[in-house]
């Protein structure tokens, strides 16, 4: 069937931890995941995106994880800061029925920095 | 900014009114989406149009009509709407989907909806 789901509604972190946000998938055809930020008041922001011939790609302070056996992915997030907080979104990417590319979304998790 | 443009940011409408949202991407992309985010609930999409055509229809009630007049410009016309349609309302474009690999999608701020 067609879901991703995310391990936790909420995590909460102290300023400068580092932060590691989960999400399973169900379809071993996807072949593309991608995290978004979503910021209150605002539309889903890109993060950072894996295709699935890698298990690991990095970005300016955010690491994503692939492991394709379990159906996993997580995204790291260094040195995590306040202008972190936000929700956070994995979704997998495949061709739809017409051919075009479709994403399946998690439901997302709130990451709540404390000073 | 994204690219993506959305207006209006929000909009209030009774059950009979008719109303019309719109996205705008200025990023030379050729695929538009709608979707709909409620409380609660993942992202879910609506419509997708690829080279100005309907390629994708998830089973969207009627009283929501899209438009794709040139691959900039995307509208939801809104007609008839219940309660239960309130939500945010979200645009996205990427790059070209049809024959490829599955391109990132860049979203819009959205449209919070209110039906009452």
């Amino acid at each position: 069937g067609e879901s991703v789901g995310l391990h936790l509604p909420t995590l909460s972190v102290q300023e400068g931890d580092n932060s590691i946000i989960n999400c399973a998938y169900s379809n071993s055809a996807s072949d593309y995941f991608i995290w978004y930020k979503q910021e209150s008041g605002k539309g889903p922001q890109f993060i950072i995106d894996i295709r699935s011939n890698m298990d690991k790609r990095q970005g300016q302070r955010v690491t994503v994880l692939l492991n394709k056996t379990v159906k996993h992915l997580s995204l790291q997030i260094a040195a995590t800061q306040p202008g972190d907080s936000a929700v956070y979104f994995c979704a997998e990417g495949r061709k739809g029925s017409s051919n075009t590319g479709k994403l399946i979304f998690g439901q997302g998790t709130t990451l709540q920095v404390k000073p | 900014e994204t690219g993506v443009t959305q207006t209006p940011r929000h909009l209030v409408m009774g059950m009979t009114n008719k109303k019309s949202l719109k996205c705008e991407q200025h990023l030379g992309h050729n695929a538009m989406y709608w979707y709909k985010q409620s409380a609660k609930k993942p992202l879910e999409l609506m419509f997708v149009y690829s080279l100005e055509e309907r390629v994708e229809n998830n089973s969207v009630p009627s009283r929501f009509s899209p438009e794709c007049p040139n691959s900039s410009h995307l509208f939801l016309h809104l007609h008839t709407l219940q309660p239960e349609d309130s939500a945010l309302y979200l645009c996205a474009s990427s790059q070209d989907p049809s024959g490829r690999a599955v391109d990132t999608q860049y979203f819009g701020p959205g449209t919070r909806l209110t039906v009452l």
